[in-house]
C-alpha cells in the first residue's frame, strides 16, 4: 500500500502523559499536514511542512504540541502533558504540490483518548 | 479567516435517487480552488471532486457534480444515482493560502435501499 500510513491507529493515555503520533506521507510528495477532528466536527488545521521545514502552525497548536518532519520524509506530532480536551482524531495529510488545487490524500487517522 | 458551512447535519436518500449538499463559504481571495471530500466511516478521508473559482463552468466527476455559484460564495455538489456506497460524512472546504484546506462541519448522508 503506498497511501499515507499513521502509527498507531488508537492510542488511549492518562492525563499528563507525553504520546508521539508517527504519519509517513505518499513517497516524494513535498507537503505534509496534521489536522486534528473532533467527534461530529469537520478537521481543524493545526501545521503543515514543505520538505523538511515548518511553514506554518494553527493558534490551535499550543506549545504542548510540537511537530517535526526530519528530512523531509516522515513526521511526528508529540503531545506533552496530555489533557481530556486533547482527545481526538489527529488526521496526517500530503500532497505533491506543484501548482494550485493539488489534492490532499489523507491518512486513517490515529485516534487519541485522554483519560 | 475562511468560514465554511454546511448547514445540513445529516441527509438521506433512497438508492438510485438524487441528492444535493449544501456549502457556502467566506473568502477574501479571488482565485481560489474549492473541494468536496467524502469520509466513509472508519475509512480515510478521499477527494470527490475539485472545483477552481475562476472557471464557471461546473466541475464533473462521473456521478458527481457541483453548482458553483462564485457570487454567491455556494458551492453544493449533487450526487445522481445514489448508490450505498456513498454512505459517508461529506466535507466542503476551500483552500485557503498555503494549500491547507479549511473544512466545514459536515453532512453526514445516508442511503437507504
Amino acid at each position: 500500500d503506498t497511501g499515507v500510513s499513521q502509527d498507531p491507529r488508537h492510542k488511549i493515555t492518562k492525563r499528563g502523559q507525553n504520546v508521539t503520533f508517527r504519519c509517513d506521507p505518499i513517497s516524494e510528495h513535498n507537503r505534509l499536514y496534521w489536522y486534528r477532528q473532533t467527534l461530529g466536527q469537520g478537521p481543524e488545521f493545526l501545521t503543515y511542512f514543505q520538505n523538511e521545514a515548518q511553514l506554518e502552525k494553527s493558534r490551535l497548536l499550543s506549545d504542548r504540541f510540537s511537530a517535526e518532519r526530519p528530512k523531509g520524509s516522515f513526521s511526528t506530532l508529540e503531545i506533552q502533558r496530555t489533557e481530556q480536551g486533547d482527545s481526538a482524531m489527529y488526521l496526517c495529510a500530503s500532497s505533491l504540490v506543484v501548482g494550485a488545487g493539488t489534492e490532499a490524500f489523507f491518512g486513517q487517522g490515529t485516534r487519541l483518548t485522554v483519560v | 479567516a475562511q468560514t465554511v458551512t454546511q448547514s445540513q447535519p445529516e441527509m438521506s436518500v433512497q438508492e438510485a435517487e438524487t441528492v444535493t449538499l449544501s456549502c457556502t463559504y467566506d473568502t477574501s481571495e479571488s482565485d481560489y480552488y474549492l473541494f468536496w471530500y467524502k469520509q466513509p466511516p472508519s475509512r480515510q478521508m478521499i477527494l470527490v471532486i475539485r472545483q477552481e473559482a475562476y472557471k464557471q463552468q461546473n466541475a464533473t466527476e462521473n456521478r458527481f457534480s457541483v453548482n458553483f455559484q462564485k457570487a454567491a460564495k455556494s458551492f453544493s455538489l449533487k450526487i445522481s444515482d445514489s448508490q450505498l456506497g456513498d454512505a459517508a460524512m461529506y466535507f466542503c472546504a476551500p483552500v485557503q493560502g498555503a494549500q491547507k484546506l479549511v473544512f466545514g462541519q459536515g453532512t453526514r448522508l445516508t442511503i437507504n435501499p
